[in-house]
């Protein structure tokens, strides 16, 4: 199966830039879409097919692919962004959806 | 507005199935795949399969193969997730998800639904 990894956290100040990768081998053949989900809430789409925001998402949320990572950029962080957020693709050999590890953004 | 409302939770002995209920309202039901994912607590996002509600055709990931049945009724527009054979592992909240824009295979999940939480416990 098709793996992909984030890193279990990343920490950053109010006001700076997140940055959350998700590596998978040639990933950036693939469309990546990114979830965030806070405590005891359901996941919410934030970024689809690499660099797309879903309607009422902020601009401060952006996305890249390339090689062997993707990428989220969160800029401008603010308080009520803290949360995990987990990338997702699809294989089309397997048919299978996967999701990454997640990764918990701890504004500090 | 579309949205999944999911039945209520669950507390279920060992051995036992599940089957968690999912009514999708506001949009085209058969133009939108819907996906299974649970969570485990403390845990990541697990995928558990995918059903095509206009035909009925689903897809299952090996780990649950045997196990799991997704279906449909499209007359009330609900969808239905069955786990059989249940273990403490598998004491999680279940999600539906909708895909964004259609039946598209590798589409992002556009809407989920709010959860339901299954206990698993002798």
């Amino acid at each position: 199966s098709y793996v992909v990894t984030q890193p279990p956290s990343v920490s950053v100040a109010p006001g700076q830039t997140a940055t959350i990768t998700c590596g998978g081998n040639n990933i950036g053949r693939k469309s990546v879409h990114w979830n965030q989900q806070k405590p005891g809430q359901a996941p919410v789409l934030v970024v689809y097919d690499d660099d797309d925001r879903p309607s009422g998402i902020p601009e401060r949320f952006s996305g890249s692919n390339s090689g062997n990572t993707a990428t989220l950029t969160i800029s401008r962080v603010e308080a009520g962004d803290e949360a995990d957020y987990y990338c997702q693709v699809y294989t089309s050999e397997t048919d299978h959806v996967g999701f990454g590890g997640g990764t918990k953004l701890t504004v500090l | 507005q579309v949205q999944l409302v999911q039945s209520g939770a669950e507390v279920k002995k060992p051995g036992a199935s599940v089957k968690v209920s999912c009514k999708a309202s506001g949009d085209t039901f058969s133009e939108y795949y819907i996906n299974w994912v649970r969570q485990a607590p403390g845990q990541g996002l697990e995928w558990m399969g995918r059903i095509n509600p206009n035909s009925g055709d689903t897809n299952y990931p090996q780990k649950f193969q045997g196990r799991v049945t997704m279906s449909r009724d499209t007359f009330i527009t609900t969808t239905y997730m069955e786990l059989r054979g249940l273990t403490s592992d598998d004491t999680a909240v279940y999600y539906c998800a909708k895909t964004l824009r259609g039946d598209y295979l590798d589409d992002a999940f556009g809407i989920w639904g709010q959860g339901t939480m299954v206990t698993v416990s002798s």
